[in-house]
């Protein structure tokens, strides 16, 4: 089966400006999750989605911070204004059920200068 | 919050050797699950060992969980280059919804 899918792989702003990430899951795979990695940290979540309903923020910086999943497939991330601590890496994965583990996209590294 | 945390932080060892990493959490869990990480790349999940578990097998990995003491352990055998990674354990958040991951051991193993 295709793997979860991510673009850009990389991507180079300066502070204030915009950015959007974008992930297509794996075919049928209703849960999907954005989670944001820190050089030397583990992943964070920011938000997590079932088919196209929110169940988990609780953790993505509204202010600044934005994620939607049109019609319960592909998923895209927007940061608006970033801000140099957000330089990281932001994971996409999907999953079947919480039976299952869960299958990451390759991120996109963000590097705000 | 963070859920797991792996010890030892960084792990350096021949290849052939057996490589151990281990993981403690603070609350009760569904399972557990075990990650790696190859530099620059996202993560691959290798295992999930449920509560009501005690060992598990796949290859060369062996997980074990021990509830009563909230840790569990990994073990890699006749380790390889290939096998150079960061892993990472994962467990439920509070609301049972989504994993939270500890910050890792990073494996070296070396020819």
């Amino acid at each position: 089966e295709a793997g979860v899918a991510q673009s850009p792989r990389y991507k180079i702003i300066e502070k204030r400006q915009s950015v959007a990430f974008w992930c297509n899951p794996i075919s049928g795979h209703a849960t999907l999750y954005w989670y944001q990695q820190i050089l030397g940290q583990g992943p964070k979540l920011l938000i997590q989605f079932q088919n196209n309903g929110v169940v988990d923020d609780s953790q993505l910086p509204k202010d600044r911070f934005s994620a939607e999943r049109l019609k319960g497939v592909d998923s895209t991330l927007k940061i608006q204004p970033a801000k140099l601590e957000d330089s990281a890496v932001y994971l996409c994965a999907s999953s079947l059920d919480r039976q299952n583990g869960y299958t990451f996209g390759s991120g996109t590294r963000l590097t705000v200068v | 919050s963070q859920q797991g945390e792996e010890d030892p932080q960084a792990l350096s060892i021949q290849e052939g050797e057996n490589a151990t990493m281990n993981c403690s959490y603070k609350t009760s869990i569904n399972n557990l699950q075990w990650y790696r990480q190859n530099s620059g790349r996202g993560l691959v999940h290798l295992i999930l060992i449920r509560s009501n578990e005690r060992e598990k097998h796949s290859g060369r990995l062996r997980v074990t969980l021990d509830t009563s003491k909230k840790s569990s352990s990994l073990l890699i055998t006749a380790s390889r280059a290939a096998d150079t990674a960061s892993y990472f354990c994962a467990t439920d958040n509070q609301a049972g919804t989504a994993l939270i991951f500890g910050k890792g051991t990073t494996l070296s193993v070396s020819s």
